[in-house]
């Protein structure tokens, strides 16, 4: 069963930095590329960051291009999304997310999220 | 950036209706979308992809159609449990987008 289980959120204050973490278990974790999706309350679902299996390519979105850095490792089949210079609009529940089969498009799994407060 | 626009923002129906949700693109994104139900509480969950393709496990209550622009999800016959948020999501170009979400709640 895929299992993926973020941590690393909480309240930050504005200009702070943050690492979120997902631990992946279930499949072969270096065969997929991964993603970060976040959702501020109350809002829709907005994509951050992704990486292939290997890490050799990585994307962002405009919002987060500079600020945030994803990454990964490989022997721990783990995700991390480095964040810095956090905004209030950063707010959010953060996602790690799988793509579905081994290329970047659809999101088959999801983990339960992690909230991120920026606030002073 | 690929807009995708849902309608309606929401939808009131009962169980055993059917629901037509609709998602616009402000170009083409060929066949490349898909389709999420997120419920309180909890993560999306992959629904539809490539337009008309179910996920693993969806029932076959849920279908998908349409290609370049226009898209609609369809929900044959509404059960309880399908009352929830809709987001479709186009993987044609960077960077991935969703739709803002269609609300579907009981009437």
């Amino acid at each position: 069963e895929v299992q993926l289980l973020e941590s690393g959120g909480g309240l930050v204050q504005p200009g702070g930095s943050l690492r979120l973490s997902c631990a992946a278990s279930g499949f072969t974790f270096s065969s997929y590329a991964m993603s970060w999706v976040r959702q501020a309350p109350g809002e829709g679902l907005e994509w951050l960051s992704g990486i292939s299996g290997i890490g050799g390519s990585t994307y962002y979105a405009d919002s987060v291009k500079g600020r945030f850095t994803i990454s990964r490792d490989n022997s721990k089949s783990t995700l991390y999304l480095q964040m810095n210079s956090l905004r209030a609009e950063d707010t959010a529940v953060y996602y790690c997310a799988k793509f579905k089969g081994g290329s970047i498009g659809y999101w088959e799994h999801w983990g339960q999220g992690t909230l991120v407060t920026v606030s002073s | 950036e690929i807009v995708l626009t849902q309608s309606p923002a929401t939808l009131s129906l009962s169980p055993g209706e059917r629901a037509t949700l609709s998602c616009r693109a402000s170009q083409s994104v060929s066949s490349y979308l898909a389709w999420y139900q997120q419920k309180p509480g909890q993560a999306p969950r992959l629904l539809i992809h490539d337009a008309s393709n179910r996920a693993t496990g969806i029932p076959a209550r849920f279908s998908g159609s349409g290609s370049g622009t226009d898209f609609t999800l369809t929900i044959s016959s509404l059960e309880p449990e399908d009352f929830a948020v809709y987001y479709c999501q186009q993987r044609s170009n960077w960077p991935l987008t969703f739709g803002q979400g269609s609300k579907l709640e009981i009437k």
